[in-house]
């Protein structure tokens, strides 16, 4: 079945304290991004890959790092977590085919910093 | 650059009546525009999408949306509301790479029965 994981679903951290959210696709996509959805904000884009070892910040990258060094995975990271990056995170891939690809989603994190 | 408006942050309808979700754009080049619907605790699925061409736009569970350029606009409707289309709806706009998309904030769909 053709799909985006993502792991954790959910977590709870404290500010500081580092962690990845991984991200995988099986559909050998040359594009991934993550988007975080907040409240009335809808998603916005905080990094994306064209593809292998190729990366560019979104529209909100403070605070995030990524990194592509294959092509089905591309975790997010949070060096220094802070209670602002509480959000629900979204992975998303596409093919490059053609224009206007569709971004297939993954289910989502659910990230909560105290 | 891209930018979406949907208009209403909740619509409430009955079952059985008519959905309209609204969207406008705005953008610097030529759009293509899309609505995504996300089910609780789900990641977002796309309904359907303009690129170019017939401006009627068909997509999945009977929704459809019309380009209208004159208006800027990308409305979604469905004649007949159903109870499992209650969900969050997104309007997105990109200029031709997924870079520059955009979504907006979202409408949230309530169906009574």
């Amino acid at each position: 079945e053709a799909q985006v994981t993502q792991n954790p679903r959910y977590l709870i951290t404290v500010t500081g304290k580092k962690l990845t959210v991984t991200c995988s696709q099986n559909m050998n996509h040359e594009y991934m991004s993550w988007y975080r959805q907040d409240p009335g904000l809808g998603l916005r884009q905080i990094y994306y890959s064209m593809n292998v070892e190729v990366t560019d910040k979104g529209d909100v990258p403070e605070g995030y790092k990524v990194s592509r060094k294959e092509k089905r995975n591309f975790p997010l990271i949070l060096e220094s977590p802070s209670p602002n990056q509480t959000s629900l995170y979204f992975c998303a891939s596409s093919s490059r085919t053609g224009w206007a690809y569709e971004q297939y989603f993954g289910p989502g994190t659910r990230l909560t910093v105290t | 650059a891209q930018s979406v408006t949907q208009l209403g942050s909740h619509v409430s309808v009955s079952e059985g009546a008519l959905v309209l979700l609204r969207c406008n754009y705005s953008s610097s080049v030529p759009p293509y525009l899309f609505w995504y619907v996300q089910y609780p605790n789900q990641g977002l699925q796309l309904l359907l999408k303009y690129t170019t061409g017939a401006t009627l736009v068909k997509g999945i569970n009977g929704f459809e949306a019309e380009f209208k350029k004159s208006e800027t606009s990308f409305h979604l409707t469905k004649p007949s509301a159903h109870m499992s289309d209650a969900a969050e709806y997104f309007c997105a706009v990109a200029g031709g790479n997924n870079n520059d998309m955009r979504f907006g904030a979202g409408t949230r769909l309530t169906v009574k029965p």
